[in-house]
C-alpha cells in the first residue's frame, strides 16, 4: 500500500516570501501521480498542482512549483510571493495510475501567512 | 449543480443511533467518492463509485458503514449504531474520471458528532 508523510505540521511565512512545503511518499509502482491541495479554513478543498510521475519537468501553476525528486520519492511545494489568501491547510496526495482512482493523503501541513 | 453539495452540513447523533449522510455530486461527474477526515488529519479514503458501480470499499472501518449510489448520481453513506470514534468530517467529492486525472472536487462536508 501506498503511504504519503507530511513531517511539517505548521509553517509560517512572511507574506511576499517563498515557503516549501515538503512531502514523501512510499511505492513499488512506476506510474502515479502526485497532488497538492489545498483546504482554506472552513472551505472546500481544491487542487493546486499535479505531477505526472513519468514527467520529467517539474509541474508549475503561477505562483506554485514542485520539486519533484522520483527516486527520492520527494514532492515539495514551492511557493512564490506568498499572500494571504495562501494561509490554509496542504495536503500532498498519491493517485497510482493503474485502475483506481482514489487519492491517499498525507496529514498535512498549516500554513500561516504573516502580514 | 454548480458543485458538490452534502446534507446535512452538521449533523449530532447520540451513540447507537443510525445516520445517512447526502452527497449530491456535480452532474455529468461519472465518479464519487468518500473521505473521513478527523480533526487535524488528512481525508481517508472510505469508498468510492464509478457510476451506480462501487469499486472499492477498502476504507469503510466496519460493516457499520455503508454506501450507495442507485442511480449514478446522488450518493449516501449510512452509519449504523454510531460509536464515539465515528465523529469527523465525512467529505464527498466527484470528478470526471480519467479526463481531468486527479481533479476531484470536494463538497464542504457533514460535520458528524456522536455524544
Amino acid at each position: 500500500a501506498q503511504t504519503v508523510t507530511q513531517s511539517q505540521p505548521e509553517m509560517s511565512v512572511q507574506e511576499a516570501e517563498t515557503v516549501t512545503l515538503s512531502c514523501t511518499y512510499d511505492t513499488s509502482e512506476s506510474d502515479y501521480y502526485l497532488f497538492w491541495y489545498k483546504q482554506p479554513p472552513s472551505r472546500q478543498m481544491i487542487l493546486v498542482i499535479r505531477q505526472e510521475a513519468y514527467k520529467q519537468q517539474n509541474a508549475t501553476e503561477n505562483r506554485f512549483s514542485v520539486n519533484f525528486q522520483k527516486a527520492a520519492k520527494s514532492f515539495s511545494l514551492k511557493i512564490s510571493d506568498s499572500q494571504l489568501g495562501d494561509a490554509a491547510m496542504y495536503f500532498c496526495a498519491y493517485r497510482s495510475d493503474f485502475g483506481n482512482e482514489k487519492l491517499t493523503f498525507g496529514t498535512g501541513t498549516r500554513l500561516t501567512i504573516i502580514p | 449543480g454548480a458543485g458538490v453539495s452534502q446534507s446535512p452540513r452538521y449533523k449530532v447523533a447520540k451513540r447507537g443511533q443510525d445516520v445517512a449522510l447526502r452527497c449530491d455530486p456535480i452532474s455529468g461527474h461519472v465518479s464519487l467518492f468518500w473521505y473521513q477526515q478527523a480533526l487535524g488529519q488528512g481525508p481517508e479514503f472510505l469508498t468510492y463509485f464509478q457510476n451506480e458501480a462501487q469499486l472499492d470499499k477498502s476504507g469503510l472501518p466496519s460493516d457499520r458503514f455503508f454506501a450507495e449510489r442507485p442511480e449514478g448520481s446522488v450518493s449516501t453513506l449510512k452509519i449504523q449504531r454510531t460509536q464515539q470514534e465515528d465523529s469527523a468530517v465525512y467529505l464527498c467529492a466527484s470528478s470526471l474520471a480519467d479526463r481531468d486525472i486527479g481533479r476531484l472536487i470536494f463538497g464542504p462536508g457533514t460535520r458528524l458528532t456522536v455524544t
